[in-house]
């Protein structure tokens, strides 16, 4: 079985700086992917950026970035200019594709303050 | 943009009470999934299903039951209440395919159970 491990569970950054959120996990799959979920305090989570393990080049969108070392099984989210609204809890997640077996195995959430 | 719609916000029960929380999808997504979600605990999950009358248990199914008699619906289905089932409870939808696709969350039902 798979498992997702956040060793963050709260983190804080100034408005405008640079944070970086950690996640490692433990598979013995060669393909598979990876995401980080959004979980604003409205509810609703949301997909903020995905990953394929096959693919090396690291995942970008806007101002989240991942750090994908896939020999040491680490998946950390980078978000640069850190704005009020990235104020949410974080959650890390592995799915291993296959026939009828999409699911997600998340991380236990890290909580992030973004401090004006 | 993809719709997936639970139908309480908030729900206060009684312990022993059978409590249906609802979820409907606008997508037609062939998966559905039910998680429960815990401070501390992240999500788990309680079933999923591949299409309709099918169903899967997940990680935590004991004390739970589904329903999926149309593609867009899935129900959760509590027989007996208890007060450890009190939580935040969250429906997915996905596509389903070759390729994974990401999960489509609902808003979340915060059930209380007393």
């Amino acid at each position: 079985a798979q498992t997702v491990t956040q060793s963050q569970p709260e983190m804080s950054v100034q408005e405008a700086e640079t944070v970086t959120l950690s996640c490692t996990y433990d598979t013995s799959e060669s393909n598979y992917y990876l995401f980080w979920y959004k979980q604003p305090p409205s509810r609703q989570m949301i997909l903020v950026i995905r990953q394929e393990a096959y693919k090396q080049q690291n995942a970008t969108e806007n101002r989240f970035s991942v750090n994908f070392q896939k020999a040491a099984k680490s998946f950390s989210l980078k978000i640069s200019d850190s704005q009020l609204g990235d104020t949410a809890m974080y959650f890390c997640a592995f799915m291993k594709p296959g026939a009828g077996s999409y699911q997600l195995t998340f991380g236990k959430g890290t909580k992030l303050s973004v401090i004006p | 943009d993809v719709k997936v719609t639970q139908s309480s916000r908030y729900l206060v029960k009684r312990t022993g009470e059978k409590v249906f929380l609802e979820c409907v999808q606008d997508m037609d997504h062939e998966n559905m999934f039910w998680y429960r979600q815990d401070p501390g605990l992240g999500l788990r999950l309680i079933y999923f299903s591949y299409d309709v009358k099918m169903k899967e248990k997940g990680d935590i199914p004991e004390g739970y039951s589904v329903s999926r008699e149309k593609k867009e619906r899935f129900s959760l289905i509590l027989e007996s209440a208890s007060t450890n089932q009190t939580s935040m409870y969250l429906c997915a939808s996905s596509l389903s395919g070759t390729d994974a696709s990401p999960l489509h969350f609902g808003n979340g039902t915060r059930l209380t159970v007393t």
